[in-house]
């Protein structure tokens, strides 16, 4: 089955513990992106990455760390979290960026 | 920088009423457009798109119209069904294909 798949689903944590979220797909996508969503925010980007050792600053990078060493893996890292990081983050893949994107599951992460 | 702008919500209809969720957006050179919906507990699923103007996006009775000279891409439904309450965010590829910006969503919920 095609998907995009992320762990852990929820997390809570305390401020300054360094965390990663892990993104993977089986589709063989280019490109891969991460998100937040928060209420009445909608979802802003992250980063993203056009491919392997590839990546780029969203609209709100800052706090967050990516890697992109294989094609199928896109994790995030937050290095030092603080409590405006708490948020639902979502990871997607697409073939190219203008054609529909494949969102996971999402990841509800809670810093205290 | 490129933004997006949509109706505020929640939106209540009635079974077989007509639905219209407002966009606008804000972007240099040419975006592609999309309607995402959000199911509870889910991620985004793309409903809808179109890369350039006066393209008409449909999908499960859905239509959006990218109209260049206003600037949106308005989503309409002639007879929404409860199973169409969910959230709904429009959104825009930039001009390069790499960025992606969502608006806030709309909650539609749709009563018998």
């Amino acid at each position: 089955e095609a998907q995009v798949t992320q762990n852990p689903r929820y997390l809570i944590t305390v401020t300054g513990k360094k965390l990663t979220v892990t993104c993977s797909q089986n589709m063989n996508h280019e490109y891969m992106s991460w998100y937040r969503q928060d209420p009445g925010l909608g979802l802003r980007q992250i980063y993203y990455s056009m491919n392997v050792e590839v990546t780029d600053k969203g609209d709100v990078p800052e706090g967050y760390k990516v890697s992109r060493k294989e094609k199928r893996n896109f994790p995030l890292i937050l290095e030092s979290p603080s409590p405006n990081q708490t948020s639902l983050y979502f990871c997607a893949s697409s073939s190219l960026p203008r054609f529909e994107q494949f969102f996971g599951p999402g990841t509800r992460l809670t810093v205290l | 920088g490129d933004s997006v702008t949509q109706m505020e919500g929640p939106v209540t209809l009635s079974e077989e009423a007509f639905l219209t969720i407002n966009c606008t957006y804000t972007a240099t050179g040419y975006p592609s457009l999309f309607w995402y919906v959000q199911y509870p507990g889910e991620g985004l699923q793309l409903l809808l798109k179109a890369t350039k103007a006066d393209d008409k996006g449909s999908n499960k009775g859905f239509e959006a119209t990218y109209r260049k000279e206003t600037t949106s891409f308005h989503l309409e439904k002639g007879s929404v069904q409860v199973s169409d309450s969910a959230v709904y965010f429009c959104a825009l590829s930039d001009f390069t294909g790499n960025q992606f910006y969502f608006g806030t969503g709309t909650s539609l919920t749709v009563i018998p």
